[in-house]
C-alpha cells in the first residue's frame, strides 16, 4: 500500500489565492518531501522537511509536519497559473508516493 | 548542468517482447531509483541503487523485471516477456547521496506501451 496519501485529490482555485494540500503517512519517517509534476517539467523536488522540524519555508511554499499525527501540509501562497500541476508527498527510504493532489490555478 | 536523461522517450512493443529502458543519472550522483507511474496513479517504487551496495529490488513486481547499474552510473531496466499491464511511464531519478540522499532529481520518463 502507498505510504503517502495526499488530500484533496483535486483542488481548483483562482490566481492569487492560497492552496493547501495535505499528506498522511503510515509509518515513522526520517523526512518527508513534496514533489510537483506537470507535463512541462516532469517531476520536480520542491522541499524536504526532516522529522525533527515542524515547519519549513521556501519562497511561496510553506510545509508543516506533525509527526504525532503522521501528517504534513503544503501551502502555496499567492498562487499562479504556473503552479497548476499535481503535487505528491513522499517519505524517506524508497519514496512511496501517493496519487497526488491535482491543483488547477485559474487565471 | 545536465539533468537525468532517459531513453527512449517512447516505446511501443508487442506483448511478449523484451524491452530495455536506459537511464543516465546526473554525474556524481551516487543513488539511482526506478519508478513506474500508471495512468492516474502515484509512483510505484521499483528498485534502488546506492553506491556499491547491493540494490534494493523489493519493488520489482515480478521476476520479469530486472535492472543493472554499470560503473555506478548508467542504469538499464529490462522487462522480459512484456504484458499489457506493464504499460506505464517508467521514471528514473538520481540523488547526490549523503545528507541529500532523499532529494531526487527525476528524468522525463519513458512511456512504454505494450500492445
Amino acid at each position: 500500500s502507498q505510504q503517502g496519501e495526499e488530500d484533496p485529490q483535486a483542488l481548483s482555485i483562482q490566481e492569487g489565492e492560497n492552496a493547501t494540500m495535505n499528506c498522511s503517512y503510515k509509518t515513522s519517517i526520517n523526512n518527508l518531501q513534496w514533489y510537483r509534476q506537470n507535463s512541462g517539467r516532469g517531476l520536480v523536488h520542491l522541499i524536504l522537511i526532516r522529522s525533527n522540524e515542524r515547519e519549513k519555508h521556501s519562497g511561496r511554499l510553506r510545509v508543516t509536519l506533525d509527526t504525532s499525527k503522521k501528517s504534513s501540509s503544503l501551502l502555496i501562497t499567492a498562487s499562479r497559473a504556473a503552479d497548476t500541476a499535481s503535487y505528491f508527498c513522499a517519505t524517506d527510504g524508497k519514496l512511496v508516493f501517493g496519487k497526488g493532489t491535482k491543483l488547477t490555478v485559474n487565471p | 548542468g545536465a539533468g537525468v536523461s532517459q531513453s527512449p522517450s517512447n516505446k511501443v512493443t508487442e506483448k511478449g517482447k523484451d524491452v530495455e529502458l536506459r537511464c543516465d543519472p546526473i554525474s556524481g550522483h551516487t543513488a539511482l531509483y526506478w519508478y513506474r507511474q500508471s495512468l492516474g496513479q502515484g509512483l510505484e517504487f521499483l528498485i534502488y541503487f546506492q553506491g556499491n551496495s547491493a540494490p534494493d529490488k523489493s519493488g520489482l513486481p515480478s521476476d520479469r523485471f530486472s535492472a543493472e547499474r554499470t560503473g555506478g552510473s548508467v542504469s538499464t531496466l529490462t522487462i522480459q516477456r512484456t504484458q499489457q499491464e506493464d504499460s506505464a511511464v517508467y521514471l528514473c531519478a538520481s540523488s547526490p547521496g549523503g545528507r541529500s540522499i532523499y532529494e531526487q532529481y527525476f528524468g522525463p520518463g519513458t512511456r512504454l506501451t505494450v500492445t
